[in-house]
């Protein structure tokens, strides 16, 4: 059962445009999400995260946006460049008694953006 | 650089085998996860570990197990080796704030 599903496994973009990741969750424990950038034979890198109080969060030209009754978040970046070609993974946080915490991770979205 | 190291960084061995993995978290954090990266597959969470106590399982075979010592550094032991258990494993450690910070991973090949 996928808590955290990124329905797309690919996208492909111009660059100078914007990159749209879209992520859906389940559960509606989860009060904490995030985005992982990851290259290959490379470990996840932490890009931007957004508590459930909030329904957007900044930071250059990522920006995350949440939506708690649809269930839905997604990440913009504007302006796309090709550095950004990597593959994106969306984690939920549900926390628990104190320091437990686990994230729940979606299956990744391939982003390629093209010169 | 996320401060997170792990060795080896890979490692080809025999079905039947067993293998130890190694990580060590940043400096400061408590806690350790390890994860699971197939072909084809997300990041599957296999345990995590907060200043030397099991905190949370996840999808984690009965032929895996892992620890955290005292140093907090942290093992993940595979045994009984399948094919199947070819992957990238992922250790990741955090502090208080929710984020991780993953290591470059230990590529295992099982032959």
């Amino acid at each position: 059962d996928q808590q955290v599903k990124q329905n797309s496994p690919s996208l492909s973009v111009q660059e100078g445009r914007i990159s749209i990741l879209n992520c859906d969750y389940t559960n509606s424990m989860f009060d904490y999400f995030l985005w992982y950038k990851k290259y290959p034979a490379e470990g996840p890198t932490f890009l931007i995260s957004i508590s459930s109080i909030k329904d957007k969060n900044e930071d250059g030209r990522f920006t995350v946006f949440l939506n708690k009754s649809a269930k839905h978040l997604s990440l913009h970046i504007v302006p796309s460049q090709p550095g950004d070609s990597a593959v994106y993974f969306c984690a939920a946080s549900e926390t628990y008694a104190g320091n437990n915490r686990k994230l729940i991770w979606g299956l990744g979205t391939s982003l390629a953006v093209n010169p | 650089d996320s401060g997170v190291t792990q060795t080896p960084k890979h490692l080809i061995t025999a079905t039947g085998q067993r293998v130890t993995l190694r990580c060590s978290p940043r400096s400061g954090d408590l806690s350790v996860y390890w994860y699971q990266q197939s072909l084809d597959q997300g990041l599957q969470f296999l345990i995590q570990y907060y200043n030397g106590e099991e905190r949370a399982k996840g999808n984690i075979l009965e032929r895996f197990s892992a620890q955290q010592f005292p140093d907090l550094h942290s093992e993940l032991n595979l045994s009984s080796l399948e094919l199947g258990d070819s992957a990238l494993y992922f250790c990741a450690s955090s502090g208080l704030a929710n984020e991780q910070f993953f290591g470059p991973g230990t590529r295992l090949t099982v032959l």
